[in-house]
């Protein structure tokens, strides 16, 4: 079975740039999350979706950072404009609501560097 | 609101000896228990959870914690550390349903000397 998909595993931009993540869950997965994950740090929650509906997303700086699960499956996350503070590490995971937690399964992550 | 303690930001064990990596934690309700590991340049790993039951559980590559309510403990430990071992560790808490909002403590950089 395929894990959670990320793309890119890499990005640098220039501040002020725009610049978006693309996450695949699990297939069947209903929950996804977006962390993010600063160096020497532990993840921190951006946004939660269940399905489509996005019932979690009190820590995302929704200024500049904004979020989308087209048909409760895939999901982008993107930031515009981008500021050096950005620059960590993006995770994508998933989960499935079920009466026996099964935790969440992260991606590889997306390195974001802001120059 | 939940939150995380790894007091240890690195712990160092010589091969051969057991291990133990520190976690505590604040939650409303039951809570829900996870141990994941990360190499450098991957993805977090899971490793074990704990759920309800017996409060040592069993998880990959010879891991296992022990949940002990009164202290809000739940300690990650192994037998007998591999140099293979040697990476992050986080403990991460959630209440009601596991797959709720995950909240991660700082991570404990474990080093295994050969």
């Amino acid at each position: 079975e395929a894990g959670v998909v990320q793309s890119p595993r890499y990005k640098i931009i220039e501040k002020k740039q725009p610049v978006a993540f693309w996450c695949n869950p699990i297939s069947g997965h209903n929950t996804l999350y977006w962390y993010r994950q600063n160096l020497g740090q532990g993840p921190e929650l951006l946004i939660r979706y269940e399905n489509e509906e996005a019932v979690d997303d009190s820590q995302l700086p929704k200024d500049r950072f904004s979020a989308e699960r087209l048909k409760g499956v895939d999901s982008t996350l993107k930031i515009q404009p981008a500021e050096l503070g950005d620059s960590a590490v993006y995770l994508c995971a998933s989960s499935l609501r079920s009466q026996v937690p099964i935790g969440a399964f992260f991606g590889q992550g997306t390195r974001l560097t802001v120059v | 609101a939940q939150s995380v303690a790894q007091p240890e930001d690195q712990v160092n064990v010589a091969e051969g000896n057991p291990l133990t990596v520190k976690c505590t934690y604040s939650v409303s309700g039951n809570p829900y228990l996870f141990w994941y590991v990360q190499y450098p340049n991957r993805g977090l790993q899971f490793l074990l959870k704990y759920i309800t039951g017996d409060n040592l559980v069993k998880g990959s590559y010879g891991f296992e914690a022990e949940f002990n309510k009164s202290q809000t403990s739940f300690h990650l430990k192994k037998p007998s550390a591999l140099v293979s071992d040697s990476a992050l560790y986080f403990c991460a808490v959630s209440s009601n349903f596991g797959n709720e909002k995950l909240t991660f403590g700082t991570g404990t950089r474990l080093t295994i000397i050969p």
